[in-house]
């Protein structure tokens, strides 16, 4: 069974720094790419990037939003990801989800298929 | 970055009637969008794939067509369980971006 576990979230202050962690199993970690989404109370979804897999050197990719603020990584041995968030703004309050970007049979992306339990990310003096 | 836009924002139908939401795009994604379920307080879940592949386990009361800029999400017969906020997605280009939701209440 496929499984992804979050963990990490909290109440920061803004400018502060928080590191949320997703602990996956029920498949090959380091295969997939694995993304961040988050979702500000009330609102729509919004894409916070990516961390590609070992055979496309972990490369990463990032919203305009927290470029140069937001870093994820991940540890394939834990079957681990990890999204560090510093100089954080209020406008980042938001439950943060790390998802699986799900490949079909012929190896073309099927979209988000897996989503951890989300956790809760509030930006607040 | 590619704007999703979605038709209608709110929809209100009754148990077995047939629903379509609309999703656009600025700009051709070809077939690279995803259709996904958000109840409340849950994560969202994967319905469709590829803009028309239905996710195994789905019901087949779901389905997708379209490609490049216009897209469709239909529910063939409405149940009280599809009672949920629906996203499009597309991947076809850096960064992804979801449309701003369509919410499908049951009358």
């Amino acid at each position: 069974e496929v499984q992804l576990v979050q963990s990490g979230g909290g109440l920061v202050q803004p400018g502060g720094s928080l590191r949320l962690s997703c602990a996956v199993s029920g498949f090959t970690f380091r295969e997939y790419y694995m993304d961040w989404v988050r979702q500000a109370p009330g609102k729509g979804l919004e894409w916070v990037g990516r961390s590609r897999n070992e055979a496309n050197s972990y490369l990463t990719e990032y919203a305009a939003s927290v470029k140069g603020r937001f870093r994820i990584s991940r540890d394939d041995s834990q079957s681990s990801l990890f999204l560090q968030m510093n100089s954080l703004k209020t406008e980042d309050t938001a439950v943060y989800y790390c998802v699986r970007l799900g490949v079909d049979r012929e190896n073309y992306w099927r979209g988000f298929d897996f989503w951890g339990q989300g956790t809760m990310v509030t930006v607040s003096s | 970055d590619i704007q999703m836009t979605q038709s209608p924002s709110t929809l209100s139908a009754s148990v077995g009637d047939r629903v379509t939401i609309t999703c656009r795009a600025s700009e051709s994604v070809r077939i690279w969008l995803a259709w996904y379920q958000q109840q409340p307080g849950k994560a969202p879940k994967l319905l469709i794939s590829k803009a028309s592949s239905l996710e195994g386990g789905v019901p087949s009361r779901f389905s997708g067509s379209g490609s490049g800029t216009g897209f469709t999400l239909t529910i063939s017969s409405l149940q009280p369980d599809d009672s949920a906020t629906y996203y499009c997605q597309q991947f076809n280009s850096y960064p992804y971006t979801f449309g701003p939701g369509t919410n499908l209440e049951i009358k």
